[in-house]
């Protein structure tokens, strides 16, 4: 069965800018989270959407947000794009709200010049 | 919030060693997880093991949650072992839900 599909792949943007990345979960997975990889700060939980619902947030400012669609499809948006939010943006699907089993995409390398 | 510190940072290894890294944390979990991460950013579930033991092959992970902590155990391992490998912990208490806490992880290296 197909994976958790990430696009793009690749991104750069510039300062100011705003960027929209999305992630296709595996078949039947309701649950969709998201997480930033910096080399400063390791692995950061962002949100967790479930049944189109935010059922969890991390500490991240308004900027960043999310949604997901009836069909499991979530996408993710920064605004006002900063140098710092240049990352590795992961996105993963399992089937139940616990995350159990976490399945991750390949990633959206985001660079902010 | 829940605190994850995953040692040694680095390891370098000859092919065929074994290898253990661990993985301490600050409260009570109900999730689990072992991950590794190749290189090309692409995170591959090991484990789920918020209690227990498990093997999969030549990697298998014990937690002994009453003591907060859990290790990975690699044998014999291969050059396609290198990489990052990271704990990651769903906290037991209050609606966390699948938000998971990563540790800063395990930079493994396997030389031929």
């Amino acid at each position: 069965k197909a994976g958790v599909t990430q696009t793009p792949r690749y991104l750069i943007k510039t300062r100011g800018q705003q960027v929209t990345l999305s992630c296709s979960p595996i078949s039947g997975h309701r649950s969709v989270s998201w997480y930033q990889q910096t080399p400063g700060q390791g692995l950061q939980f962002l949100f967790e959407y479930f049944s189109e619902t935010q059922r969890n947030k991390g500490n991240f400012p308004g900027r960043f947000s999310g949604r997901q669609f009836s069909n499991s499809r979530s996408e993710m948006n920064v605004s006002t794009l900063e140098l710092g939010d240049s990352a590795l943006y992961l996105c993963a699907s399992s089937l139940a709200l616990s995350g159990v089993g976490y399945t991750f995409g390949s990633g959206t390398r985001l660079t902010v010049v | 919030g829940i605190q994850v510190e995953q040692s040694p940072p680095d390891l370098i290894l000859q092919e065929g060693a074994n290898s253990t890294l661990r993985c301490n944390f600050s409260d009570s979990v109900n999730n689990l997880q072992w991950f590794h991460q190749n290189p090309w950013g692409q995170l591959i579930n090991l484990f789920y093991i918020p209690s227990g033991t498990k093997q999969n092959g030549r990697l298998s992970a014990t937690t002994v949650a009453t003591e907060r902590y859990s290790l990975l155990y690699i044998s014999s391992s291969q050059t396609t072992d290198s990489g990052v490998y990271f704990c990651a912990v769903g906290d037991a208490g209050g609606t966390s839900y699948g938000k998971l806490t990563f540790g800063q992880g395990t930079i493994l290296t396997v030389h031929p």
